[in-house]
């Protein structure tokens, strides 16, 4: 199985600074990497697929890059709206596994 | 627009069977694969089973291989998840997920959720 570990657990971001989420796999998994984003009381949200890719409707302000076994979701500045847990998740192999969540709270 | 819409989650004892539907529109269904992910109370994300589009092959999670089964009626457009010999440590939110032409999921339900306890 492959092991999916995210950084920080937490972090904290005031509105308009950049926030940096980092995945890392414990063996490659090429480029099939997703992200999603998760509120309180609600489904998951896919926002980046193919490690880079936007999926339908994600603002230009989240992207997403690397391969292999490290990975980065980049905003580039944060609104009230991002507030919530991030996971990755890697669909190279099976089981599908995620990483255990960054959230991303209010400095 | 596609809708996903779980059912069936509740109080089970330990020991006990629960079945989970999905009900699907908006989107042609026997197309796609679709999963099964749930997440414990207060904790992250976990990939339970996946069937294919036709429903001829499934793939488990180690946790729940030989207990769950996954399985779909491509005619009435549901996703069903059966869950036998429950323990404390199925209690979740159990969604359903949409794969799309790989592995993630572009499509997710509210979730339903299944509390295991006597």
């Amino acid at each position: 199985e492959i092991v999916m570990t995210q950084s920080p657990v937490t972090l904290s971001v005031s509105p308009g600074e950049r926030a940096t989420l980092s995945c890392r796999a414990s063996q490659s998994v090429s480029s099939n990497l997703a992200w999603y984003q998760q509120k309180p009381g609600q489904a998951p949200r896919l926002l980046i697929y193919g490690a880079s890719t936007r999926a339908t409707g994600v603002p230009a302000r989240f992207s997403g890059s690397g391969s292999g076994t490290e990975f980065t979701l980049t905003i580039s500045s944060l609104q009230s709206e991002d507030f919530a847990v991030y996971y990755c998740q890697q669909f190279n192999n099976w089981p599908l596994t995620f990483g255990p969540g960054t959230k991303v709270d209010s400095k | 627009e596609v809708q996903l819409l779980e059912s069936g989650g509740g109080l089970v004892q330990p020991g006990g069977s629960l079945r989970l539907s999905c009900a699907a529109s908006g989107f042609t269904f026997s197309t796609y694969a679709m999963n099964w992910v749930r997440q414990a109370p207060g904790k992250g994300l976990e990939w339970v089973s996946v069937v294919t589009g036709i429903g001829d092959s499934t793939i488990y999670a180690d946790s729940v291989k030989g207990r769950f089964t996954i399985f779909r009626d491509n005619s009435k457009n549901t996703l069903y998840l059966q869950m036998n010999s429950l323990t404390a440590e199925d209690t979740a939110v159990y969604y359903c997920a949409k794969s799309n032409f790989a592995h993630f999921f572009d499509d997710w339900g509210q979730g339903t959720l299944v509390t295991v306890s006597s």
